[in-house]
């Protein structure tokens, strides 16, 4: 079955800790993307990639960096510089970079911190 | 800017008919999406519409006016498995903007 694959569920960051979120689809999608959501706030873009080897930074960036070595993967780094990282990140992927295409979701990451 | 308003939290009765209202106002558009999310689970796609008018799909229908820039997402014969957050989300410039999402809650 073609989806998208997050890794792992649940994830906990002790203080000045870098930790990396996994986002792996197998949908031959070219567009990817992540989010945060926080409880009683909308999905908020962190980062976003058209194609492989590139990358755009979404309306709060900072404290996170990406990378797109392959088409399937786009992992989330979440860098100690982020000083409130608890939250629920979600991977999504379109595909293309038309904005008429649906995005599809991974099962999420629930991050919190020790 | 974007801004996207939608209520928090609405609640209807199970067999019953509930309209969900989202209102936008941002500087690209090039169509509106409405995502149901039941807690802790990851969004899925339910409509998209880019023409004025009622989109119907089974037992959601979604309806945009891109004049007055609001849409709603209308639900009919509620079942207790509708109880979930519905997440309404404007696309232009190559990005999504995603409302708060308004949490319905079912009751028998």
């Amino acid at each position: 079955d073609g989806g998208i694959t997050q890794s792992p569920k649940y994830l906990f960051r002790k203080e000045g800790q870098n930790v990396t979120l996994s986002c792996e689809q197998n949908l031959n999608h070219d567009a990817m993307y992540w989010y945060r959501q926080d409880p009683g706030q909308g999905l908020r873009l962190i980062y976003y990639s058209q194609i492989v080897n590139d990358f755009q930074k979404g309306d709060i960036a900072e404290g996170y960096s990406v990378s797109r070595e392959k088409k399937e993967s786009f992992p989330l780094t979440v860098t100690s510089a982020q000083k409130n990282p608890t939250a629920f990140y979600l991977c999504a992927s379109s595909p293309t970079r038309g904005e008429s295409q649906p995005q599809h979701f991974g099962d999420g990451t629930r991050l919190s911190i020790l | 800017g974007q801004n996207i308003d939608q209520p928090t939290e609405m609640t209807a009765t199970e067999g019953a008919i509930v309209q969900i209202n989202c209102t936008y106002q941002t500087s690209g558009f090039n169509g509106l999406f409405w995502y149901q999310q039941h807690a802790g689970e990851a969004p899925t796609f339910l409509s998209y519409n880019v023409l004025d008018g009622l989109e119907e799909k089974g037992r959601f229908s979604s309806f945009l006016s891109r004049s007055k820039g609001y849409s709603y997402l209308l639900l009919k014969e509620l079942q207790m498995k509708d109880s979930a957050s519905y997440l309404c989300a404007v696309s232009g410039f190559q990005k999504l903007v995603f409302g708060t999402g308004t949490r319905l809650l079912v009751s028998p």
